[in-house]
């Protein structure tokens, strides 16, 4: 389809192993946003790249998080050493910089860590 | 500290009724404020945006109201149908220049709306 695809929709994690989510993007769209959603909130920023320039990562909640996006399409965010309150659904969303802040979201990928 | 307050975790109406769901920030530097809309186990989608140089903008049944001088806007939906039922997100765009040009959405914690037939 056009939209936004992430991968996988559902993983489970036991505490401490490594965890890698899977973003593609609408394609020709520059701005790519990863958000962590917890049962009960909105969505929290974590990262913004701009093609593949990490230009913001103030949201990324501790250094076991790391996302890259090396060609400037597809992105992955990685969680290493899961915790217990990395448990969320991570939404992906793309849009076309400069634009009136629309963004398009991808269905997320829930990540339950046991 | 939480930029996107939106104070009403469930809204319930009937059908055909008005639903106005409300939204406050505290930030100033926000320029765009928009709303999405949220069912389960899917992402947000887009529904209206509003400039903060503007007061209102309309999209059939929507309507978003912006009123800078409280830092308060609202949607409204009229009339109101059942496949209105969801998560109602308000969110704000900041632009952080001094970051070569980021941006990024602030969200509230969202609204249940419920439409009763």
């Amino acid at each position: 389809g056009a939209g936004v695809s992430q991968s996988p929709r559902y993983k489970v994690a036991k505490r401490g192993q490594d965890v890698a989510l899977r973003c593609d993007p609408i394609s020709g769209h520059v701005s790519l946003f990863w958000y962590q959603q917890a049962l009960g909130q909105g969505p929290e920023f974590l990262t913004y790249f701009q093609n593949e320039a990490q230009l913001d990562k103030s949201g990324l909640p501790s250094d076991r998080f790391f996302a890259e996006r090396p060609e400037g399409s597809v992105s992955t965010l990685k969680i290493q050493r899961t915790q217990q309150e990395d448990s969320a659904v991570y939404l992906c969303a793309s849009s076309l910089y400069g634009e009136t802040g629309e963004l398009f979201f991808g269905e997320g990928s829930r990540l339950t860590v046991l | 500290d939480q930029q996107v307050k939106q104070n009403s975790p469930s809204l319930s109406v009937q059908e055909g009724r008005i639903s106005i769901l409300n939204c406050d920030y505290t930030n100033s530097m926000f320029d765009y404020f928009l709303w999405y809309k949220k069912y389960p186990a899917e992402g947000p989608t887009f529904l209206i945006s509003i400039s903060s140089i503007k007061d209102k903008n309309e999209d059939g049944r929507f309507t978003v109201f912006l009123n800078k001088s409280a830092k308060h806007l609202s949607l409204h939906i009229v009339p109101s149908q059942p496949g209105d039922s969801a998560v109602y997100f308000c969110a704000a765009r900041v632009l952080t220049t001094r970051i070569g040009g980021s941006e990024k959405l602030v969200f509230g914690k969202g609204t249940k709306l419920t439409v009763n037939p």
